[in-house]
């Protein structure tokens, strides 16, 4: 099965600073990868998603890559806020087999924006 | 759009009785709704998947017959843990989705058993 590895666990950066995220994954045939915010105690957001047909795809701070061959994508936040500080979840998506996406999910990164 | 709420979003059981915890999607119809399990400082662990109207799928090492799922509408999941134990105590969380692939959550339910 589908099995997503996310790194690094845990990553500090400075206020302004970028900070990346990156996560594999082994199953060749996913085809959508979310990448959820999780502030504690609340629930996962969506924050920037992409299919495998688009490399690269940015919403104003806030970017993720994918690399097919490779099989990895990454989040990419730049200019980083103390708001930013969260803890970050990836997923990789299988197609379908029983009219069900399901989501594996990454082990998640705690980001912390030091002011 | 895409709003997911969930009811309650904190119970405390004594041990032996069931709970029921109530998914809604608000503005939209959900084709499939997903259970999960989240540990303190952990990633979300899917418990279930479940169509409207069929019987939930459950992930390997879930017990079905403690974790009750019903999809009785297009807006409505419902997760009921029976004959709670401490060890059930943990951050129960839904989502929804409509068409495509993507996952909307629940506010989530942090489930405590005395």
């Amino acid at each position: 099965g589908e099995n997503v590895e996310q790194h690094p666990s845990t990553l500090s950066v400075q206020e302004g600073d970028s900070a990346v995220i990156k996560c594999t994954y082994s199953d060749s045939a996913s085809n959508y990868f979310p990448w959820y915010k999780q502030e504690l105690g609340k629930r996962p957001q969506l924050i920037i998603d992409i299919r495998s047909n688009v490399g690269e795809k940015k919403d104003q701070r806030i970017a993720v890559t994918l690399n097919k061959t490779a099989k990895h994508f990454s989040l990419h936040i730049t200019e980083t806020q103390p708001e930013d500080s969260a803890v970050y979840f990836c997923a990789a998506t299988l197609p379908p087999t029983s009219g069900t996406y399901k989501y594996i999910f990454g082990t998640g990164t705690r980001l912390k924006v030091l002011a | 759009g895409a709003v997911v709420s969930q009811h309650p979003s904190r119970v405390i059981c004594k041990s032996g009785t069931s709970v029921k915890i109530e998914c809604r999607s608000l503005d939209f119809q959900a084709t499939t709704m997903f259970w999960y399990r989240q540990f303190p400082k952990k990633s979300l662990m899917l418990m279930a998947t479940s169509n409207e109207g069929s019987k939930a799928t459950y992930e390997q090492g879930v017990e079905k017959d403690k974790f009750l799922i019903n999809h009785a509408s297009l807006t409505l999941s419902t997760l009921t843990v029976t004959s709670a134990h401490p060890e059930d105590s943990s951050f129960y969380i839904c989502s929804a989705r409509e068409g495509g692939p993507e996952q909307y959550f629940g506010p989530g339910t942090r489930l405590t058993v005395t």
